[in-house]
């Protein structure tokens, strides 16, 4: 009954770090999210993945970057940390099966970049 | 584009008593919409979706939500309040073809005893 796993839960960088942050799901579902949550902002998309080699740029894509080699895992990247990325982060994902099928969210990764 | 207006970011009710968490949509086509609900430090977690259906939807744990073209609306009720229901809860519409999510700023509900 895993769903949807982040790992890191936690994790301090310090500005100009890069870091990886990993995303796996075990339902077989094509669609996977990446969102960033700030205080009273609701949930932003950075980037999203229809399929295993396919991604697209969401809301606000700047400064990450997305891979998605298999169906399980699609990690975000963040190359060079700044501290406007500190944020917690989302993993979702969504059946292919017809449109509008409700997201299943991580736990989330709280990130801090100092 | 879609978007989507909570009209409270803050909304508390005793224990017992009702709860109305108020959302405004705006949308170019008939939308699909969402509630989730967020507990602490955890992700979001479905209530329930509107997908041109029947307009009042039931969700889990007693939430139920009406869909209201006419005012472009789609509040969260809920006839009595536990404190387990003390989260913030997101309003949620869907892009076009339903696999991009636009999500309100959401409401944090606090439940007094």
């Amino acid at each position: 009954n895993a769903g949807v796993t982040q790992t890191p839960k936690f994790r301090i960088l310090k500005i100009g770090q890069s870091m990886t942050l990993q995303c796996t799901q075990d339902m077989n579902h094509n669609y996977m999210y990446w969102y960033r949550q700030d205080p009273g902002m609701g949930l932003k998309l950075i980037y999203y993945s229809v399929g295993a080699g396919i991604t697209d740029k969401g809301e606000v894509p700047n400064g990450y970057n997305v891979s998605r080699s298999t169906t399980e895992d699609f990690p975000l990247r963040l190359e060079l940390a700044a501290p406007s990325q500190t944020s917690v982060y989302f993993c979702a994902t969504s059946t292919l099966e017809g449109s509008n099928q409700p997201q299943h969210f991580g736990d989330g990764t709280r990130l801090s970049i100092l | 584009a879609q978007s989507v207006t909570q009209l409270d970011s803050h909304v508390s009710v005793s224990e017992g008593t009702p709860v109305l968490l108020r959302c405004n949509y705006s949308s170019s086509y008939s939308p699909s919409l969402f509630w989730y609900v967020q507990h602490p430090n955890k992700g979001l977690q479905l209530l329930l979706k509107y997908t041109s259906a029947a307009t009042l939807v039931k969700g889990i744990n007693g939430f139920e939500a009406e869909f209201k073209k006419s005012e472009t609306s789609f509040h969260l009720t809920k006839p009595s309040a536990h404190m387990s229901d003390a989260a913030e809860y997101f309003c949620v519409v869907s892009d076009l073809y339903g696999n991009k999510l636009v999500f309100g700023a959401g409401t944090i509900l606090r439940v007094k005893s």
